[in-house]
């Protein structure tokens, strides 16, 4: 099974500046890495699809990169909505598709 | 656009078994992938399983042997059966949908199930 590791557990950001969240794959799954976003109460939300494809509706400040076993989703200018968990997910070996263990970006 | 809406009992007692539909507007069950995803309180995402209308599937190997899915082309429905539940079993329940590749690119609202007696 591929294992997926997200850093930091926990970044704090302030309103306006650039996030970056890191993932890590114990294995290559080429460019078939996604990103969700979650809220509280709410269901995940596809981010990024393709290591770098940004999915319908989702704005330009949200940039996935990488390749591999090292991926990458920024986050340009944290706008208040921003606040939120952020998995990975691998599906280069599909079913299962195994998700990381979430990144919370919270206000600092 | 798409939409998935999970249904089924939110209280669900230890060694029973659990059960949920997944209903699917503005597109049909007949294309595409769909699967179950939960959540336990505090953790992280972990799939269970999914289905293709040919009637394949695929399930996690953890819960293999207790989770059944199926689906009613009929009713554009999915549906989760989980037997011999356990306090462990207790998570917000997803409904999902995929194309062919594997991300996830619709999400129902998500349930919560409590197995508790």
């Amino acid at each position: 099974e591929i294992v997926l590791t997200q850093s930091p557990a926990t970044l704090s950001v302030s309103p306006g500046e650039r996030a970056t969240l890191s993932c890590r794959a114990s294995q290559s799954v080429n460019f078939n890495l996604a990103w969700y976003q979650e809220k509280p109460g709410q269901a995940p939300r596809l981010l990024i699809y393709g290591a770098y494809k940004r999915a319908t509706d989702i704005p330009a400040r949200f940039s996935g990169s990488g390749s591999g076993t090292e991926f990458t989703l920024t986050i340009s200018s944290l706008q208040s909505e921003d606040f939120a968990i952020y998995y990975c997910q691998q599906y280069n070996i599909w079913p299962p598709g195994t998700f990381g263990p979430g990144t919370k970006v919270d206000i600092k | 656009q798409v939409q998935l809406q999970e249904s089924g009992p939110g209280l669900v007692k230890p060694s029973e078994t659990l059960s949920l539909t997944c209903t699917v507007s503005g597109g049909s069950i007949t294309v595409e992938y769909w699967s179950w995803i939960r959540q336990p309180p505090g953790k992280g995402l972990e799939w269970i399983g999914n289905i293709y209308y040919s009637g394949s599937f695929n399930y996690s190997p953890s819960l293999k042997s207790r989770a059944s899915l199926s689906l009613d082309t009929s009713k554009n429905q999915f549906s989760l059966q989980l037997s011999s539940v356990t306090a462990a079993d207790t998570a917000v329940y997803y409904c999902a949908k995929s194309p062919y590749s594997g991300y996830y690119d619709s999400w129902g609202q998500g349930t919560l199930v409590t197995v508790a007696s």
